[in-house]
């Protein structure tokens, strides 16, 4: 059965660095989403992505956080400038369409270390 | 206030046993999703429902949209079934879920 890929799966980078976390989401999928779990806590939406453009965001979605799907196959979260608060896991999901029967699969997550 | 909650946060039961999660939710919705987290953190999507009731193999989910509220069931629980179980509701005109805390189960053998 065809899966959602995320690489790596831990990263650990120094406050202030850059880090760009990535997923291959399932090949005939047309919608992506990132996810972040904050350990202990509830999993929290962040962005969603249809169309080469972001199609909703969280008030977490700020101006540090930016996605890309730079090819056909990849799709990238980037954060600009980590905080010790960007500790979490980030899951990224995708989806065929997005009505209220379509499925999401979700990627393994990568656990992100700020220290 | 959540707009999500589940009960019970936490169950432990044994194996063979009949278990019951539940979800209320306070937001109109699309659908509802059930979701398991494995302790290694990956999740899994089980059930995705806007009315009624869907079964896959030892598990049943219903839902009650007048109540706003749906239940997850797993007959015969067995030990691998010990991860925790996550409501999630797609808002109405919204992509993106929202999630309940978990519920984590514990079966014993």
């Amino acid at each position: 059965e065809p899966e959602v890929t995320q690489t790596p799966s831990h990263q650990v980078t120094q406050m202030g660095q850059e880090v760009i976390l990535r997923c291959v989401p399932i090949s005939n999928h047309l919608y992506f989403y990132w996810y972040r779990q904050i350990l202990g806590q509830k999993v929290e939406f962040l962005v969603s992505f249809y169309n080469n453009e972001i199609s909703e965001k969280s008030e977490i979605f700020d101006d540090q956080f930016s996605v890309e799907r730079p090819d056909g196959s990849n799709f990238t979260l980037k954060i600009r400038s980590t905080k010790l608060e960007d500790s979490a896991m980030y899951f990224c999901a995708s989806s065929p369409d997005r009505t209220e029967y379509s499925p999401l699969h979700f990627g393994n997550g990568t656990r992100l270390t700020v220290t | 206030k959540n707009e999500v909650e589940q009960s019970p946060q936490n169950l432990t039961a044994q194996e063979g046993e009949f278990i019951t999660i539940n979800c209320s939710y306070s937001v109109g919705i699309s659908a509802l999703h059930w979701l398991q987290q494995h302790p290694g953190g990956g999740i899994v999507s089980l059930f995705m429902l806007s009315s009624g009731k869907k079964k896959h193999g030892r598990l049943i989910a219903t839902i009650n949209i007048q109540e706003k509220h749906s239940s997850l069931h797993i007959t015969a629980s067995h030990p691998r079934d010990s991860a925790v179980y996550i409501c999630a509701v797609k808002k109405g005109g919204s992509e993106k879920l929202v999630f309940g805390k978990g519920t984590k189960l514990t079966v014993n053998p």
